[in-house]
């Protein structure tokens, strides 16, 4: 149980192009899924909290403009990187929440060229 | 600011031999406590957790750990580790507040190779 995925796995776009990376639970429903960025040989960074029917949550420093979330459904978040920058290359893990415990996915690997 | 710190970066160790990586938190308010491992290749998984009772949880694969409140610790532990547990391992806290709730902090993990 508890089985989080994350479509596309990898992606490699050109600069200036947006991208969008789903996120789902498969087997449960969150209200309150997380995005992470992990860094070579780092931990892992959140970037946000998104709230199923509202407004995501930003971390300090990261741009909401361009890193946007959508969770439109107890399934499913999106989070989508708009004018892709190459500094915006990295690994984009989400999580979802079940009774305070997330639940990871296998993460996306983004390339902006 | 709270931070997580994870004593050792990089361990390796032979088959059979104990394993212990230590983690240290520095929020002193009320704490659920995580210990994630990520395989080669493979997303994290939990491994065990600590919300409250007991300080010793047992999770997956052998390993268990000791929520000690003085010390602010949460060390991971197996007595005897396997090649396949090569891999990386984080540490993560969440501080338990109204407009926090669910939030980790990680720290900047143990990468251990276990040696045939």
């Amino acid at each position: 149980g508890a089985v989080v995925s994350q479509h596309p796995s990898w992606v490699i776009c050109k600069s200036g192009t947006s991208v969008k990376i789903e996120c789902r639970s498969l087997d449960f429903q969150a209200t309150t899924m997380f995005w992470y960025r992990q860094f070579p040989k780092q931990s892992l960074m959140l970037m946000a909290t998104s709230n199923e029917g509202s407004k995501a949550t930003y971390e300090q420093g990261v741009e909401k403009d361009k890193f946007l979330i959508n969770h439109a459904s107890l399934t499913l978040s999106t989070l989508t990187v708009t004018s892709a920058h190459p500094e915006d290359s990295s690994f984009y893990i989400c999580s979802a929440a079940l009774k305070e415990t997330q639940y990871f996915g296998p993460g996306t690997r983004l390339l902006v060229l | 600011a709270q931070s997580v710190s994870q004593h050792n970066h990089h361990v390796i160790l032979s088959e059979a031999a104990s394993l212990e990586l230590g983690c240290n938190y520095s929020y002193g308010g009320t704490v659920n406590l995580f210990w994630y491992v990520q395989y080669p290749g493979q997303h994290l998984q939990l491994l065990l957790k600590y919300f409250s009772g007991d300080p010793l949880v047992k999770g997956i694969k052998g390993f268990e750990a000791e929520f000690i409140k003085s010390k602010f610790s949460f060390n991971l532990r197996k007595p005897s580790v396997q090649w396949s547990d090569t891999a990386e391992y984080f540490c993560a806290v969440n501080v338990v507040t109204t407009d926090s709730w669910g939030k980790l902090q990680f720290g900047a993990g143990t990468q251990v190779v276990v040696t045939p």
